[in-house]
């Protein structure tokens, strides 16, 4: 079963703005991660953010958590072409090894 | 970092036949390898853990008979693909555990598209 949900399912942005995708998740964490996917190609790790913290930062992207919501968002600023791929929200599963993916938010970029 | 590789990178193959697909993980050792499978604009679902030297676990709604998953050394994994049909076709990504277990840090193959005809 999915764990995640993310919203929007699909963005559309112009060079230069700002993406903001969310994540929202049912169980209690360890911890959260944002994966990206180019078309038909594998995983790439963006960033984890822990339980006990509530934002992150890493280049151009960052990262909130709240745990009492339940929800975490990832916001890409001066988006680029280049960033246009679809981006998955993860936490563990029970066992607290497999990752469990949401639905995923497709974000396209154009010039 | 971490790399995980897989092979082969995509395969095309007839209806009934069996397909053998590897996740290698290159530089650690991984007691853990996942498997997870992804449906055109989908995410990706996971199928089943596979633990070095004992059998694997598979999620709920997935047939163990059909895809047959041996972890025999702490660097590869295999899943085979039994009795293929078109519904079957999917992308098929592995990825192994190991070095930041504390934070469940995975590492994922490239993936492996499978077209059943």
């Amino acid at each position: 079963s999915q764990q995640g949900e993310e919203d929007p399912q699909a963005l559309s942005i112009q060079e230069g703005e700002n993406a903001t995708m969310n994540c929202s998740y049912k169980t209690s964490i360890n911890n959260l991660q944002w994966y990206r996917q180019n078309s038909g190609r594998g995983l790439v790790h963006l960033i984890l953010i822990r339980s006990n913290e509530r934002e992150k930062h890493s280049g151009r992207l960052r990262v909130t958590l709240d745990t009492s919501k339940k929800s975490s968002s990832l916001l890409i600023t001066a988006s680029r072409a280049a960033d246009t791929a679809s981006y998955f929200c993860a936490t563990a599963n029970q066992a607290g090894t497999a990752l469990i993916f949401g639905k995923g938010t497709t974000l396209s970029v154009s010039s | 970092g971490a790399v995980v590789s897989q092979h082969p990178s995509w395969v095309i193959c007839k209806s009934g036949t069996s397909v053998k697909i590897e996740c290698r993980s290159l530089d650690f050792q991984a007691t853990t390898m996942f498997w997870y499978r992804q449906f055109p604009k989908q995410s990706l679902m996971l199928m089943a853990t596979s633990n070095e030297g004992s059998k694997a676990t598979y999620e709920q709604g997935v047939e163990k008979d059909k895809f047959l998953i041996n972890h025999a050394s702490l660097t590869l994994s295999t899943l085979t693909v039994t009795s293929a049909h078109p519904e079957d076709s999917s992308f098929y990504i592995c990825s192994a555990y190991g070095t930041s277990p504390t934070y469940n840090e995975q590492f994922f193959g490239p993936g492996t598209r499978l077209t059943v005809l």
